[in-house]
């Protein structure tokens, strides 16, 4: 059974801040790692995956397959980071539905 | 492209009716997945369609079916509504063949009283 535990609820930071988001999964296989965002009145989308080894809007998330995570990581918080992120994992042979963690909810003050 | 989008908004149920929910897919989709989320709490995967026929299901009681039409548009279909149904439906689309990332509606937000 695939699983994604994002242990913060709430994770309050100031502008300027790091932020980090963390975000543990279980698999026994080859998993694919997401993080969706979801934006105050806006729908749930993609930021970004690890299979892309890209920054988007400044985040970074790395897999570490040693420790089970993909935390969610951005060097200088923007109060329009403001949102609701959700880890998200999909398991390889075959098996491609998302199995999305609880959320954590990122407020950046100003 | 409207993405993908979802019928009704808002839908207010009694204990023990039946309700219809409506996604139509963003364009050149294939795939439909039905979550609920409720309160608080990640998006949870009811089941998916492609090909008109159910792919994958979670652990969702039988009360809960699905249908995709030929144009890839779905429904989901709930019987005998539970208070616990309660609960924002979402329906994510996306092009079949490997993890494609998901493409998800606005919701449709059930109230069972």
């Amino acid at each position: 059974a695939q699983r994604v535990t994002q242990p913060e609820k709430l994770l309050s930071v100031f502008k300027g801040a790091p932020v980090e988001l963390k975000c543990n999964y279980s698999y026994s296989g080859s998993p694919e790692l997401f993080w969706y965002v979801q934006y105050s009145r806006q729908r749930l989308q993609l930021l970004l995956r690890h299979i892309s080894r890209e920054s988007i809007k400044g985040f970074t998330a790395d897999l570490n397959k040693g420790e089970t995570s993909f935390h969610l990581k951005k060097p200088f918080a923007q109060e329009e980071d403001s949102a609701m992120y959700y880890c998200a994992l999909s398991g390889s042979g075959g098996s491609y539905i998302p199995t999305f963690g609880r959320g954590t909810s990122l407020i950046v003050h100003p | 492209d409207a993405g993908v989008t979802q019928s009704p908004t808002h839908l207010i149920k009694t204990r023990g009716q039946q309700v219809t929910l409506r996604c139509s897919p963003k364009s050149g989709h294939d795939t439909v997945s039905w979550y609920q989320q409720a309160l608080g709490q990640g998006p949870q995967f009811i089941f998916q369609y492609y090909e008109e026929e159910e792919r994958q299901r979670g652990n969702f009681p039988d009360r809960f079916s699905g249908h995709q039409f030929p144009n890839y548009s779905s429904e989901l279909n709930v019987n005998a509504l539970l208070l616990g149904d309660s609960a924002l439906y979402l329906c994510a689309s996306s092009f079949t063949g490997g993890s494609s990332p998901l493409h998800f509606g606005n919701g449709t937000r059930l109230t069972v009283t």
